[in-house]
């Protein structure tokens, strides 16, 4: 089945420092999710993407629907401690119905 | 806070015996999921509900049975499960399936086969 690829798988920063991590798929998409998992908790969306070229943002995270329908990229700015954990990115095909696919995750380390 | 409620958080069972998974919503959502989240892996789709139908099922083996009673409440009961079947079940739910909303996680049952 489809699969994303999501990089990095994990990233080690300072507070303050920026952070970007994209995923990528094969075909074409018409939705893009961003969600973050924080230990023993379920993922909690951040931001939802619904046509290429969209740019979106909430507070310091600011996500991007790519051009081709292939991508998508989410930006942290400014980095603070509770930005740790592991942050997924899901898109939804076009001839998929309902059917979200997960990326593996990228697992964000910030040292105060 | 979470509007997906999932019960019991952790659960330890042999592979003899037979539980069950909770799920309720309060997002007035019409369509329900379970998910199941092992380490390193991508999160994994097992089933579907949209207005209390089963609509998808995903290769899913006969030891996981779900049930739908209502738009609110998920069930996965289980039995006979094996050691590999240790993991993270999330539950999930949308405004309705097929359509573009975005999926609320509840915080998933840890559930450990002995």
């Amino acid at each position: 089945g489809q699969q994303l690829n999501q990089s990095p798988q994990s990233m080690f920063i300072q507070e303050g420092e920026d952070v970007s991590m994209n995923c990528t798929s094969s075909s074409i998409f018409n939705t893009w999710l961003w969600y973050k998992q924080d230990p023993g908790e379920g993922p909690v969306l951040l931001i939802a993407l619904y046509k290429a070229g969209e740019l979106t943002s909430n507070g310091r995270l600011t996500a991007q629907f790519g051009i081709t329908r292939k991508d998508s990229f989410l930006n942290i700015s400014a980095s603070i401690p509770s930005d740790v954990g592991i942050y997924f990115c899901a898109g939804r095909e076009e001839t998929s119905g309902s059917r979200l696919t997960f990326g593996e995750g990228t697992q964000l380390t910030v040292n105060p | 806070e979470t509007g997906v409620t999932q019960t019991p958080r952790h659960l330890v069972m042999g592979m003899t015996n037979k539980k069950s998974l909770k799920c309720e919503q309060h997002l007035g959502h019409n369509a329900m999921y379970w998910y199941k989240q092992s380490a390193k892996k991508p999160l994994e789709l097992m089933f579907v509900y949209n207005f209390k139908e089963q609509t998808e099922n995903n290769s899913v083996p006969s030891r996981f049975s779900p049930e739908c009673p209502n738009s609110s409440h998920l069930f996965l009961h289980l039995h006979t499960l094996q050691p590999e079947d240790s993991a993270l079940y999330l539950c999930a739910s949308s405004q309705a399936s097929g359509a573009a909303q975005p999926q609320h996680f509840g915080d998933g049952t840890r559930l450990s086969i002995l």
